[in-house]
């Protein structure tokens, strides 16, 4: 009974592809996020929704594209994959309330690697 | 604009050793302070939070706004308190829906 799941948990892809990592929540919440960690073990917010309305967009290209069928699920489309992408993401959910100051849980983790 | 800066990458202390990761931010506004912890091969998850006031494994954190810092620490380092920890800032009240700003990371060896 996870809370948070990501999947895939690795992906290795070549320069050029497109690619999605799904990410689903059972907490009931309304707010999940989109992180990237990098090399330096950096963690940066790139997206959050909010029943499925997108509330944080922080520069991220526009090849990448979250996409939220419903609240417990948000993805992340990743077109024309670029060598910097590689980079650990990592997806959170929240219960939502728009004060902030709330935990927020997250998932495992998708190790992507563009070769 | 917020900022969040933790200037140790690494820190290491023997068991028993007291424990001190620093971290501090810069926000205009009022923030809401966490520590983040991922032990080995674990997810990210909650150690604490100022509001809470609360001593979570043993480590406290106080928030000081006059030093603009939230500081974490443990009398007693013990080995299973080796780690990542991140600090992060969340605007508080707002409309900012719990956007959590990261510092770099400090990652605790605790020896025996």
């Amino acid at each position: 009974d996870t809370a948070v799941s990501q999947t895939p948990k690795y992906l290795v892809t070549q320069m050029g592809n497109d690619k999605s990592i799904k990410c689903e929540q059972n907490l009931g919440h309304d707010t999940m996020y989109w992180y990237k960690q990098d090399s330096k073990k950096f963690l940066k917010i790139m997206f959050s929704y909010n029943n499925k309305e997108l509330i944080i967009n922080e520069t991220v290209p526009n090849r990448f594209s979250p996409k939220s069928p419903d609240k417990a699920h948000l993805n992340l489309h990743i077109n024309s994959l670029e060598l910097g992408d590689s980079a650990v993401y990592f997806c959170a959910s929240s219960h939502g309330d728009r004060g902030g100051g709330e935990t927020q849980y997250f998932g495992p983790g998708t190790r992507l690697l563009v070769l | 604009a917020q900022r969040v800066t933790q200037p140790e990458k690494l820190l290491s202390v023997f068991k028993g050793a007291p424990v001190e990761l620093k971290c501090n931010y810069s926000y205009s506004g009022s923030p809401e302070l966490f520590w983040y912890v991922q032990y080995s091969r674990q997810r990210l998850q909650l150690l604490l939070r100022h509001i809470s006031r609360e001593s979570i494994k043993g480590f406290t954190a106080d928030l000081n706004k006059g030093e603009t810092s939230f500081h974490l620490k443990k009398p007693f380092a013990q080995e299973e308190d080796s780690a990542m920890y991140y600090c992060a800032l969340s605007p508080a009240g707002g409309t900012s829906y719990g956007k959590l700003t990261f510092g770099q990371g400090t990652i605790l060896t605790v020896h025996p």
